[in-house]
């Protein structure tokens, strides 16, 4: 089992803020940092999948960073809105751990009009 | 393009008796996950199958078991529920081709052990 640490636990912002969160993990035999976006009652729904040390993805108004030697990665969201409010995923995959997804606890954001 | 389905959604049980859940990957996937979600636990590995082989198996006791079928379909099965065995079950599927291959995730099967 893999120690995949997400902090905070949990945010509440209101509308308009920037926030973001962090992802930390074993450094070592790094193969892939996911993330995942996961509202009440729907499935968890992949935003990033990040292998390379460096790595930025963005999609809309959210955003990842990727150190694999540190082991960190970074989630932000611009310009939050309600719509974003739900528990943030990453989840680790490495040479020892073959195909399992490791997964972090989550934070859960909500974001308030 | 059809989604992971998993059915049932919800299903109790009583302690002692045995469960199967059953998922259905997105056509052309090879790669079915599976995953347990306590409370106040993250989403913890159970196992993983591609081309009706177990790949990898999660720190799990024997009462868990898994297999897939040659389209892809995969059943889980509990044998002599516990309480502790109440939880959302998720799978997930995927090509399959490599650990950074994107995971889709079915909505789950919510078990409930009385």
């Amino acid at each position: 089992i893999l120690n995949v640490e997400q902090s905070p636990q949990s945010l509440h912002v209101q509308e308009g803020d920037s926030t973001n969160f962090t992802c930390s993990f074993p450094s070592s035999n790094f193969y892939a940092l996911h993330w995942y976006r996961w509202e009440t009652a729907k499935s968890p729904e992949a935003l990033f999948v990040m292998t390379l040390n460096g790595d930025e993805k963005k999609k809309g108004r959210i955003s990842a960073t990727l150190n694999t030697k540190e082991g960190y990665s970074y989630l932000y969201i611009k310009g939050s809105q309600p719509e974003d409010s739900a528990t943030y995923l990453c989840a680790l995959t490495n040479s020892n751990s073959g195909y399992a997804l490791n997964f972090g606890k989550g934070t859960s954001l909500l974001v308030t009009p | 393009k059809a989604g992971v389905t998993q059915t049932p959604r919800y299903l109790i049980k009583t302690r002692g008796q045995q469960v199967t859940l059953s998922c259905s990957p997105i056509s052309g996937h090879r790669s079915v996950s599976w995953y347990q979600q306590t409370p106040g636990q993250g989403l913890q590995f159970l196992f993983e199958y591609f081309s009706e082989t177990q790949r990898n198996k999660g720190n799990f006791p024997g009462r868990f078991s898994g297999r897939q079928f040659s389209n892809s379909r995969s059943e889980m099965n509990v044998s002599t529920l516990e309480l502790g065995d109440s939880a959302l079950y998720l799978c997930a599927s995927s090509l399959g081709l490599g650990r950074g291959t994107e995971a889709f995730f079915g909505q789950g099967t919510r078990l409930t052990v009385v």
